[in-house]
């Protein structure tokens, strides 16, 4: 069964410090995500990217966000300046013909 | 304004009963609309519609879409305990819409 990796699991950092997420997804597949969900709150879309670009992003994927795949493989969200709000589960998943999420990085901003 | 509205809101069913879940929705520049299952951690897909009418199965799971009148349903047949979870809809227009989620709640 292919899966979609996340790391790492958990992320405790403090207010205003830089994080990155990191995603391996399956390999054959060609559009990556990146959701939220903050607790007890609905999954919220964040970007999608293809062919090496963002192919669309929602509100608040502000200046603050970034993605990237450096090298082929993973494909990593990055978060600036950390708020307290950004503290949520994230998800990366991709796509093929069906969609696989990864097991999320639980972010905590202190 | 784009939106994506589930219900019921939450349902507890016995088991072997059988659940319809409804996803309306109003989205500019629809592309398809996705069920997934959400339990502890992250969704899994279940479905993807892109056609009216047609229906998709997988064991005791089906779902369609009627592109006019702007809905979707999912079928659970015979439900069992493991399918007590949360079951999004998502649509994908100009960006993924998240629905709020049927909270499903089978008790033996």
């Amino acid at each position: 069964e292919p899966e979609v990796t996340q790391t790492p699991s958990h992320q405790v950092t403090q207010m205003g410090q830089e994080v990155i997420l990191r995603c391996v997804p399956i390999s054959n597949h060609l559009y990556f995500y990146w959701y939220r969900q903050i607790l007890g709150q609905k999954v919220e879309f964040l970007v999608s990217f293809y062919n090496n670009e963002i192919s669309e992003k929602s509100e608040i994927f502000d200046d603050q966000f970034s993605v990237e795949r450096p090298d082929g493989s993973n494909f990593t969200l990055k978060i600036r300046s950390t708020k307290l709000e950004d503290s949520a589960m994230y998800f990366c998943a991709s796509l093929f013909e069906t969609q696989y999420f990864g097991p999320g990085t639980r972010l905590l901003v202190l | 304004e784009d939106k994506v509205v589930q219900s019921p809101l939450s349902l507890v069913v016995h088991e072997g009963d059988t659940v319809t879940l409804n996803c309306s929705y109003e989205v500019t520049n629809f592309r398809s609309l996705l069920w997934y299952k959400q339990e502890k951690k992250a969704p899994t897909f279940l479905f993807m519609l892109t056609s009216s009418g047609i229906e998709k199965k997988s064991g005791r799971l089906s779902s369609i879409l009627d592109k006019k009148e702007l809905f979707s349903i999912l079928n659970i047949t015979a439900t069992q305990t493991g399918d007590s979870a949360i079951y999004l809809c998502v649509n994908t227009g100009n960006q993924f819409y998240f629905g709020t989620g049927t909270s499903l709640t089978v008790i033996p």
